[in-house]
């Protein structure tokens, strides 16, 4: 089984909908991240936890909120889906310890 | 200046190939250093961390130059498996990564 799950993996929703994307850990890290990525761009960074009472906003919050529920569970939210929202979204962890970020598979959201 | 600059490629190379890709980065306080890959749609996974002494890991090579701020990969005898997107990834604040827009390999058999 994969450490890092991300659902949906493919997602078709329409402008104004709310919609949420949910990631779940076995790893047992502490920090989560949410990751966005766009044909010819880079990660961004939208939302990042160091443990669940810590949330912190990245590069490109605005539009999003998020919800650490437990150590293991990481979800994004857009409350207001917009087009430019369409992009591939990856959840990443990282123990407190380590170095190396370990992705989900991605989620790929298309807003029409 | 761009916090991470690569050249976006595409490097089409036959098997056999050594290939090199270069990075720079802007924030001379970052600590560590990483190459990622990743494949068409896929997930990024870690290729190799990058220390300052400069590093291999079999047919890969790491340097970094601090002063320059500046980080290399080296992939010697091209296999057709290497086509990927390479990604430049310096750390940030508060131990975060930022990453690189990717160069993209092409390996032609």
């Amino acid at each position: 089984d994969a450490d890092v799950t991300q659902t949906p993996r493919n997602r078709i929703t329409k402008t104004g909908k709310r919609i949420m994307l949910e990631c779940s850990q076995t790893k047992g890290h502490d920090r989560m991240y949410w990751y966005r990525q766009d044909p010819g761009l880079g990660l961004r960074l939208i939302y990042y936890s160091f443990d669940v009472k810590d949330i912190n906003k990245g590069e490109i919050s605005d539009g999003y909120s998020v919800s650490r529920q437990a150590q293991a569970k990481f979800s994004l939210s857009l409350e207001s889906a917009i087009p430019n929202q369409t992009a591939l979204y990856f959840c990443a962890t990282r123990g407190q310890g380590g170095a190396e970020q370990y992705f989900g598979p991605g989620t790929r959201l298309t807003v029409t | 200046r761009k916090e991470v600059e690569q050249d976006p490629g595409p490097f089409n190379v036959p098997e056999g190939a050594t290939v090199a890709f270069n990075c720079t980065y802007s924030n001379s306080a970052s600590q560590s250093f990483f190459w990622y890959r990743q494949d068409c749609r896929k997930e990024p996974k870690l290729l190799m961390s990058v220390y300052s002494s400069g590093n291999e890991d079999g047919r890969f090579t790491a340097q970094l130059n601090r002063a320059s701020q500046y980080i290399s990969l080296l992939i010697r005898d091209s296999k057709l498996s290497d086509s990927a997107t390479y990604l430049c990834v310096p750390g940030g604040s508060q131990g975060n990564l930022i990453f690189g827009k990717g160069t993209k390999l092409s390996v032609k058999p």
